[in-house]
């Protein structure tokens, strides 16, 4: 089964805290990308990554950090000077940035900061 | 100059009916408009897409129509049924961009009742 996973589902973190979301995907894509969502509010890019070893800011990049060392691979970190962690974290997919190729998106992380 | 306005922020339609979700941008530089549909705890999948060279694009019971002179697309959902009872985002990018400038809508919240 192709498809991108995310995990854990939930995660649960106290204030001041650096916590890592984990997204890996099979579909063989080159581009990776992590949203935050809010009620009410559409999806907003985090980080986006073109190809292993290269990542850009989003338009909300600040408090999070990413790596890109494997094709597969595209972990997401709030760190603790992200000032309201607490919302819904998507990851996605596509061959490639350019060219409107579908994204694929995960099933979401939900972080619930306290 | 980036936005995409989304109206209504929640919707009831009987099953059977004609649901009908409308987006609005002031970019003309935008020239893919895209719709994602997001059930509850899962992330949003392509549902359709259009692009400013045509007026309507229909696949299945799902429809956009485009007005480019008023700026101004909309999602109809024909023969509602309660299986369409999800989220759904409008979505906008821009020629020579692709997914990294995506702009979202903020989302229509859709349940239809038996």
């Amino acid at each position: 089964d192709g498809g991108i996973t995310q995990s854990p589902k939930y995660l649960f973190r106290k204030e001041g805290q650096n916590v890592t979301l984990s997204c890996e995907q099979n579909l063989n894509h080159d581009a990776m990308y992590w949203y935050r969502q809010d009620p009410g509010q559409g999806l907003r890019l985090i980080y986006y990554s073109q190809i292993v070893n290269d990542f850009q800011k989003g338009d909300i990049a600040e408090g999070y950090s990413v790596s890109r060392e494997k094709k597969e691979s595209f972990p997401l970190t709030v760190t603790s000077a992200q000032k309201n962690p607490t919302a819904f974290y998507l990851c996605a997919s596509s061959m490639s940035t350019g060219g409107h190729y579908e994204q694929y998106f995960g099933p979401g992380t939900r972080l619930t900061v306290t | 100059q980036q936005q995409v306005k989304q109206s209504p922020q929640s919707l009831i339609v009987q099953k059977g009916g004609i649901s009908i979700i409308n987006c609005a941008y002031e970019n003309t530089a935008f020239d893919y408009f895209p719709w994602y549909q997001q059930f509850p705890g899962k992330g949003p999948a392509l549902l359709i897409a259009i692009r400013p060279d045509v007026s309507e694009k229909k696949e299945g019971r799902f429809t956009i129509s485009f007005n480019k002179s008023a700026k101004q697309f909309s999602l109809h959902i024909m023969d509602s049924q309660p299986g369409d009872s999800a989220t759904y985002f409008c979505a906008a990018s821009m020629a020579n961009f692709g997914n990294e400038k995506l702009t979202f809508g903020t989302g229509t919240r859709l349940t239809i009742i038996p």
